[in-house]
């Protein structure tokens, strides 16, 4: 079956502009993760979703980050103002549920310039 | 909070050897759950092996089994008869067992490249 798909697979914006990241997870996948990977910090991880809601926003970096997920499928990243330090790898993860194994997406590489 | 340290940056092998990566981590949970990755250049991050720790048989998976020491919080992974597809960036996660608001949350370490050789 199809695995976690993300897109755009490469972003390259402008500082101060919003940019959106998209995830569609394994299809009955109820837990959706983001992850974020640069240089600097690692793998770290951003929020994760149980169905629709989010119990767990702490690591959101700043009020600049955002995510949503509608319909218990499909989740955006929104990164308003973006700032060069948001230059990464974003992955997103889904699973069964909380407690099981996480499937990757191919992630999106956001360039800041 | 948990940490999760790889010390090993870098490691070779020639195809066919076997290899060691290690890993350590730091939690005053009693339940979690540990698991390996594995980040080829393609940037797509695979399960290659999970470990719960409420139990003490550690975990294989065809060529790729674990060395599981809760006391000394320490979770290596074994490689034998590598093979070139094996080269890839290997993490060390964390996850603690459902409760709370933190379950789901991997916590990775820093990362091993592995190289194998021809």
């Amino acid at each position: 079956g199809a695995g976690v798909s993300q897109s755009p697979s490469n972003k390259v914006t402008e500082k101060g502009k919003d940019v959106e990241l998209r995830c569609d997870p394994i299809s009955g996948h109820t837990a959706l993760y983001w992850y974020r990977q640069s240089l600097g910090q690692g793998l770290e991880f951003l929020i994760y979703f149980q169905g629709n809601s989010a119990p767990d926003k702490s690591g959101l970096p700043s009020d600049r980050f955002s995510a949503e997920r509608t319909g218990g499928s499909v989740s955006t990243l929104t990164i308003q103002r973006t700032q060069q330090e948001d230059s990464a790898v974003y992955l997103c993860a889904s699973s069964w549920t909380i407690n099981y194994e996480q499937y990757f997406g191919p992630g999106t590489r956001l360039t800041v310039t | 909070a948990q940490t999760v340290t790889q010390s090993q940056p870098e490691m070779s092998v020639q195809e066919a050897e076997t290899v060691t990566l290690s890993c350590t981590y730091d939690t005053s949970e009693s339940n979690y759950y540990l698991f390996w990755y594995k980040q080829p250049p393609s940037r797509q991050m695979i399960l290659v092996i999970r470990q719960e720790a409420y139990k003490q048989q550690n975990a294989t998976e065809n060529r790729f089994s674990v060395n599981f020491q809760k006391a000394a919080k320490s979770f290596s992974l074994k490689i034998s008869d590598s093979q070139l597809g094996d080269t890839a960036m290997y993490f060390c996660a964390f996850m603690k067992s459902p409760g709370g608001t933190s379950y789901g949350k991997l916590t990775f370490g820093q990362g091993t490249i592995l190289t194998v050789h021809p």
